[in-house]
């Protein structure tokens, strides 16, 4: 069965710090993967996508994610966080339903 | 362009009560419909899918009930509420060509029932 994980629950950064969310996916086929990012007050919004090709992509807000197939990982990365990247990250696989199977998602406080 | 939308926004509803919410979207036409819900700490767990009308198909067994009457309109339901069914509940639509594409999520709904 497909499914993801995401080992950290909750991230604290002060502003400045770089970025990165670990996640992993168990599926052995061709995969669809998602960031998703739900700011405080506001509905789940898609942030990168990877489909194929080029196995770094970048998403809005300067955030990028690197697929690693031999890992089974989808990392999402970001330089520089600021304080308005405090939300709640949620990593996606396309399931075979056409549904995504979400990770439990990873809060994010940056302090000013 | 595409919308979704959702309602109520919030709901408080007592034990034993019924329940209905709905979603619509605008903008495509024979898209997937998708019901979560979202439980603090446990990420987003679907409930049901459809990919058409009339079309539901349910992967976990609940209280919980879903309906396509309208190519885009989505309505989850209960007869009888239980404490374990607070939570939030957001509906999503994709294009329904091909598979795992990305979904658009609506602003969700939150219910606490008392």
């Amino acid at each position: 069965a497909q499914s993801v994980s995401q080992h950290n629950h909750h991230v604290i950064l002060s502003e400045a710090a770089s970025l990165e969310l670990g996640c992993n996916y168990s599926y052995g086929g061709t995969v669809n993967l998602f960031w998703y990012v739900q700011y405080p007050g506001q509905h789940l919004q898609l942030l990168l996508k990877y489909f194929s090709g080029d196995p770094l992509v970048k998403g809005i807000k300067g955030f990028e994610a690197e697929f690693i197939k031999s890992k089974f990982s989808f990392n999402l990365r970001k330089p520089s966080v600021q304080w308005s990247d405090t939300a709640e990250y949620f990593c996606a696989i396309g399931g075979s339903q056409g549904n995504l199977i979400f990770g439990k998602g990873t809060k994010l406080s940056v302090k000013p | 362009s595409q919308t979704i939308h959702q309602w109520p926004a919030t709901l408080v509803q007592p034990v034993g009560s019924p329940l209905s919410l709905e979603c619509t979207v605008e903008g495509t036409s024979n898209p997937n419909l998708y019901w979560y819900r979202q439980a603090a700490g446990r990420g987003l767990q679907l409930l049901f899918y459809s990919v058409g009308i009339g079309q539901i198909s349910s992967e976990v067994p609940q209280n919980l009930s879903a309906s396509r009457p309208q190519d885009r309109q989505f309505i989850l339901s209960s007869k009888k509420l239980l404490l374990s069914d607070s939570g939030f509940y957001l509906c999503a639509w994709s294009h329904i060509e091909g598979f795992g594409y990305e979904q658009y999520f609506g602003p969700g709904t939150r219910l606490t029932v008392t």
